[in-house]
Formats: structure tokens, C-alpha cells, sequence
């Protein structure tokens, strides 16, 4: 059964940094594309980039390029979504999703990990 | 940057009675493939997004028959043709072309 489970909920200062994950299971990590979507408070889903794990290829919405870092560790299974300097606005949940191989869609999702930036 | 622009952003219907989603993109998604990348998803409320449909048409494992999807280049539709209780949530389409994906701002759906 594939599987994307992801870190656990967190509460940031404004200013601090940041690294969240979301790991893969039940199927070749290495294979299949990572997007990282946002989905702040009453709003809706927003693409923020997208890694291959088999060559640590991503790329990034423009609306998120410079804002964040998306990486990966083939050897754990994992994928990365960090910042430098958290802002409130940064305030939200953030899914992982796993692309399909047949296509450009996202077939599976982790569970979302919220973030909090407040002082 | 592309958008999507989903019609209507909420709509309540009777359990049993038919719900139509319409989403229409800035630019065609037919790519050079052959392939036309328009998806569908549902989020339930406290829930992650789950597909419903990719490929314009084609319904994801384990998704009732009941949900269709139809279009091409720019203008796609979402059908649900009997309405249930379960179906409630929010609903997006999302569009992905050369590794660049939007999403519509969502349709929320609620039961009468």
C-alpha cells in the first residue's frame, strides 16, 4: 500500500527556520515526482514545487522560487520542504503528493503537517 | 501565470439530484502527447485532497461511477449524477503541463 506519512505539526517564531518531511512507502521512492502543495487557512491549494528523488531534480512554482528549498534522501525514503526565515504569512498546511507515473496528477497525499508561525 | 476558474465556487444540492462543476483553463491542456492534463479532487472537510479524476475522464481506483468528468482544451465539466451525503467537501480541478501545475480556487459542495 502506498504511503506518505509526514512530520508532525509545528509551532515556529517568526524568523526561525524550518525543515518538514514526508515519507514514502509501499513503492520505489525513487521513481515517482513529490510536489509540495500549501493550503493556508479557509483558502485553497496552491502548488509550491515538485522534486524527482531519483536525481534530486525540482522545480518550483514561481510564487514560491528563493521562498523555500525542497530536497530529498533517496536512502531514508523522504522528502524535504525547509525555510530560512519564517514569516507569519508562512502559516498553513503543507501536503506532500505523490505524482503518478501514467500521468501529470497527484494520486496520493500525506496527511498535511500545520505549521504555525507565531511569536 | 496560467489560471483556472472554477464555476460555481459553492453549490447545494438535494441527495439524489444531479451537481455539475465547470473549470476553464487560460491555456489549452491538450499537450503534444496526445494527452490532456485537467484532474479532478475532493477534499473532505478535515481531510487531505483525494483524485477523483485524471485525464480529463478517467476515475481513479475506488471512485464511484457516479463521478465523471468530460472537455477538451479549455472548458471541462465534473458530474456527479446522484448526489450523496458523503460527497460533501470542496472541489478542485488542477491543471499540469511541462512540470507546472494551478489549481481552481475550488467549488465547495454542501448537502440540502
Amino acid at each position: 500500500e502506498v504511503q506518505l506519512v509526514q512530520s508532525g505539526a509545528e509551532v515556529i517564531q517568526p524568523g526561525e527556520s524550518l525543515k518538514i518531511f514526508c515519507q514514502g512507502s509501499g513503492y520505489i521512492f525513487a521513481r515517482y515526482w513529490i510536489a509540495w502543495v500549501r493550503q493556508m487557512p479557509g483558502k485553497g491549494l496552491e502548488w509550491m514545487g515538485i522534486i524527482y528523488p531519483g536525481d534530486s531534480d525540482a522545480r518550483y512554482s514561481p510564487s514560491f522560487q528563493g521562498q523555500v528549498t525542497i530536497s530529498v534522501d533517496k536512502s531514508s525514503n523522504a522528502a524535504y520542504l525547509q525555510w530560512s526565515g519564517l514569516k507569519a504569512s508562512d502559516t498553513a498546511m503543507y501536503y506532500c503528493a505523490r505524482q503518478a507515473d501514467t500521468g501529470y496528477d497527484f494520486d496520493h497525499w500525506g496527511q498535511g503537517t500545520l505549521v504555525t508561525v507565531s511569536s | 501565470d496560467f489560471v483556472m476558474t472554477q464555476t460555481p465556487l459553492s453549490l447545494s444540492v438535494t441527495p439524489g439530484q444531479p451537481a455539475s462543476i465547470s473549470c476553464r483553463s487560460s491555456r489549452s491542456l491538450l499537450h503534444s502527447d496526445g494527452k490532456t492534463y485537467l484532474h479532478w479532487y475532493v477534499q473532505r472537510p478535515g481531510q487531505s485532497p483525494q483524485l477523483l479524476i485524471f485525464e480529463v475522464s478517467n476515475r481513479f481506483s475506488g471512485v464511484p461511477d457516479r463521478f465523471s468528468g468530460s472537455g477538451s482544451g479549455t472548458d471541462f465539466t465534473l458530474k456527479i449524477s446522484r448526489v450523496e451525503a458523503e460527497d460533501v467537501g470542496i472541489y478542485y480541478c488542477m491543471e499540469s503541463l511541462q512540470l507546472q501545475y494551478s489549481f481552481g480556487q475550488g467549488t465547495k459542495l454542501e448537502i440540502k
